[in-house]
């Protein structure tokens, strides 16, 4: 069964600091997302990635930032934690094109206290 | 004006009705196009691909009006097993950017 997995699905940090989250997939996909979801606002693209060692901002990349240095990896990291940033977070994938779609981890719902 | 937008209800439907809703999108030269359903504080699956003439899977019916921009999901004899929240979803580059409503919440009610 292919996957996308994320290696925490609680995480509760303190204000300041630095926070990694991660992302595997097992199915050879060339695309890698990270996206945050928040009541009443939808998914809204953190990072992506097209390739290993690419990298691209989405819509809010502020304090964020992220690594891919394998293909099957994709990390997103918290440089100074906020407040502010407590959410639920989903790591995706896909093919080039992304003509089926997205495959989804099944999140990380993270608290900074 | 938005890449996808969604009336995000909640649509209260009785066990066994049909229920539809639809989704409008900016982008006129979008090429892909899905539904993904949602639960309660769980990761979005993807329900089903869009395509232009129209696709049906079991009692779930998409349809594609690019004249118009809008797509549509119906959902025949509902079951309480269908509360979620389903989301249109667009690409929005032509190339590997998908752009995501904020979803239809279903809540079929027995």
């Amino acid at each position: 069964d292919v996957k996308v997995t994320q290696s925490s699905r609680y995480l509760v940090k303190r204000t300041g600091e630095k926070v990694f989250l991660e992302c595997v997939q097992d199915m050879d996909h060339e695309n890698m997302f990270w996206y945050r979801q928040d009541p009443g606002l939808g998914l809204r693209l953190i990072y992506f990635s097209y390739d290993v060692k690419m990298k691209e901002k989405g819509d809010i990349p502020e304090g964020y930032s992220v690594s891919r240095e394998k293909k099957e990896r994709f990390s997103l990291i918290l440089e100074s934690a906020s407040t502010n940033q407590t959410s639920m977070y989903l790591c995706a994938s896909s093919l080039q094109g992304a003509i089926y779609g997205y495959t989804f981890g099944s999140g990380t719902r993270l608290t900074v206290v | 004006r938005k890449e996808v937008e969604q009336d995000p209800g909640p649509f209260n439907v009785p066990e066994g009705a049909t229920v539809a809703f639809n989704c409008t999108y900016s982008n006129s030269a979008s090429q892909s196009f899905f539904w993904y359903r949602q639960d309660c504080r769980k990761e979005p699956k993807l329900l089903m691909s869009v395509y232009s003439s129209g696709n049906e899977d079991g009692r779930f019916t998409a349809q594609l009006n690019r004249a118009s921009q809008y797509i549509s999901l119906l959902i025949r004899d509902s079951k309480l097993s269908d509360s979620a929240t389903y989301l249109c979803v667009v690409n929005r580059d032509g190339n590997n950017r998908l752009a995501f409503g904020k979803g239809n919440q279903v809540v079929v009610i027995p």
